[in-house]
């Protein structure tokens, strides 16, 4: 089956840098990669998705790119700010009946001020 | 509109006691998906469901766990005789349409004495 890794487990940076999240994929088949964001004690929030008919996707501050030869992705956010320290997970999916989403293993922000 | 609700937010069961936790999903959501992430962890997928059909349930423990979707009123997973290594949080998350993004919900953490 499916399996996802994501790195760096931890990361933390000054506010106003970039952060950079990678995760790799098993399953070529996979073509829909989302990411959440995660805060203390809440569920994960939809943050940024792509499907792997497109090479990146932005959105304000934040950015994901897809390459489907390598099979990785990544989260890019620009000029972090505190707000944004949480839990960040990817994920993959084949986007077929029933998006059974797997998860990678999370990636802990911490934005210094 | 109202996100996914679960309930109850925190449960507290002693070995050998059942479990029921519910997932109310989004309004015009007819697909659910349950997902338990332990400690320190990322989000594993259990079952899919639609309205009266369980469609995947290949994550969930053979033995012990059940899950339901009826025609009327919220989803619910089932834990019977729990044991302290279901300790947990247990997410909930709809979408639309079967291969549309997921919503989670706030979780419900359970811990078992």
């Amino acid at each position: 089956g499916e399996n996802v890794e994501q790195h760096p487990s931890t990361l933390s940076v000054q506010e106003g840098d970039s952060a950079v999240i990678k995760c790799t994929y098993s399953d070529s088949a996979s073509n829909y990669f989302p990411w959440y964001k995660q805060e203390l004690g809440k569920g994960p929030q939809l943050i940024i998705d792509i499907r792997s008919n497109v090479g990146e996707k932005k959105d304000q501050r934040i950015a994901v790119t897809l390459n489907k030869t390598a099979k990785h992705f990544s989260l890019h956010i620009t000029e972090t700010q505190p707000e944004d320290s949480a839990v960040y997970f990817c994920a993959a999916s084949k986007g077929e009946y029933g998006n059974k989403l797997v998860f990678g293993a999370g990636t802990i922000l911490r934005v210094k001020s | 509109n109202a996100g996914v609700m679960q309930n109850p937010r925190h449960l507290v069961r002693r070995r050998g006691q059942e479990a029921r936790l519910r997932c109310s999903p989004m309004k015009g959501h007819s697909h659910v998906y349950w997902y338990r992430q332990l400690p320190e962890e990322g989000l594993k997928f259990m079952v899919y469901l639609q309205k009266e059909n369980i469609i995947d349930e290949s994550g969930m423990p053979k033995e012990r766990f059940s899950a339901e979707f009826p025609k009327e009123g919220p989803s619910i997973l089932r834990i019977q005789q729990v044991v302290r290594g279901d300790s947990a949080a247990y997410f909930c998350a709809s979408s639309p349409r079967p291969s549309d993004e997921q919503f989670f919900g706030p979780g419900t953490r359970l811990t078992v004495l």
